[in-house]
């Protein structure tokens, strides 16, 4: 089946640097896409979303692209900290952001350098 | 808000044995999902439930697992019998509608 995937599995960055995470696609069905971190011992946690009528979001220090040629979503973290050292997913969904039928990359690994 | 609350949030059990994890979530979510996560495999969906129904079961690995919400507030997995393979990260979210999925903090489960 078709499924999303992730071009790094782990992301070694600068603290104050910024970082970006890749996320490749394959569902051009999908149209909606979600973005979570996950810290260890924790849950995957929220950090964007974005619809396929769109081809950028902002956030707090985060901005999400969505590239529906390629099939190709991108987090950017905006002068990284130690907090966001964490395994970033990105997800898709063929129903519109319906909860339903929520699919996750395998995620990578972003590491904050002193 | 106290957010998806799972319980407990560490088991170990032996193979053969009966295993239950419980989920609350947030008060007010129509959808829940439960989701195992392994190195190998990442972040399943095992299945999900609207208004305390199920919708879609088709990532239940097999008739070992088995899961039921018999009300707004609550949900359980079980695994009869466990077995090796069984062990992972199992995850409980909830959402409202269109909303992004919330999940707990997760049960780690080992079987030996």
């Amino acid at each position: 089946g078709e499924s999303v995937g992730l071009h790094l599995p782990t992301l070694s960055v600068q603290e104050g640097d910024n970082s970006i995470i890749n996320c490749a696609y394959s569902n051009s069905a999908s149209d909606y896409f979600i973005w979570y971190k996950q810290e260890s011992g924790k849950g995957p946690q929220f950090i964007i979303d974005i619809r396929s009528n769109m081809d950028k979001r902002q956030g707090q220090r985060v901005t999400v692209l969505l590239n529906k040629t390629v099939k190709h979503l991108s987090l950017q973290i905006a002068a990284t900290q130690p907090g966001d050292s964490a395994v970033y997913f990105c997800a898709e969904n063929t129903s519109g952001g319906g909860a339903d039928g929520l699919t996750f990359g395998k995620g990578t690994h972003l590491i904050i350098q002193p | 808000d106290a957010g998806v609350i799972q319980s407990p949030r560490h088991e170990v059990t032996e193979m053969g044995q009966e295993v239950t994890l419980r989920c609350k979530p947030i008060s007010g979510h129509d959808y829940l999902f439960w989701y195992r996560q392994t190195m190998m495999r990442g972040l399943e969906l095992l299945i999900y439930f609207n208004n305390n129904v199920p919708i879609d079961d088709s990532g239940m690995p097999e008739d070992r697992f088995s899961a039921k919400m018999p009300n707004a507030s609550f949900s359980t997995l079980k695994i009869q019998p466990s077995e090796p393979r069984d062990s992972a990260v199992y995850f409980c979210a909830s959402s409202s509608g269109r909303s992004p999925l919330h999940f707990g903090n997760g049960t780690r489960l080992t079987v030996t």
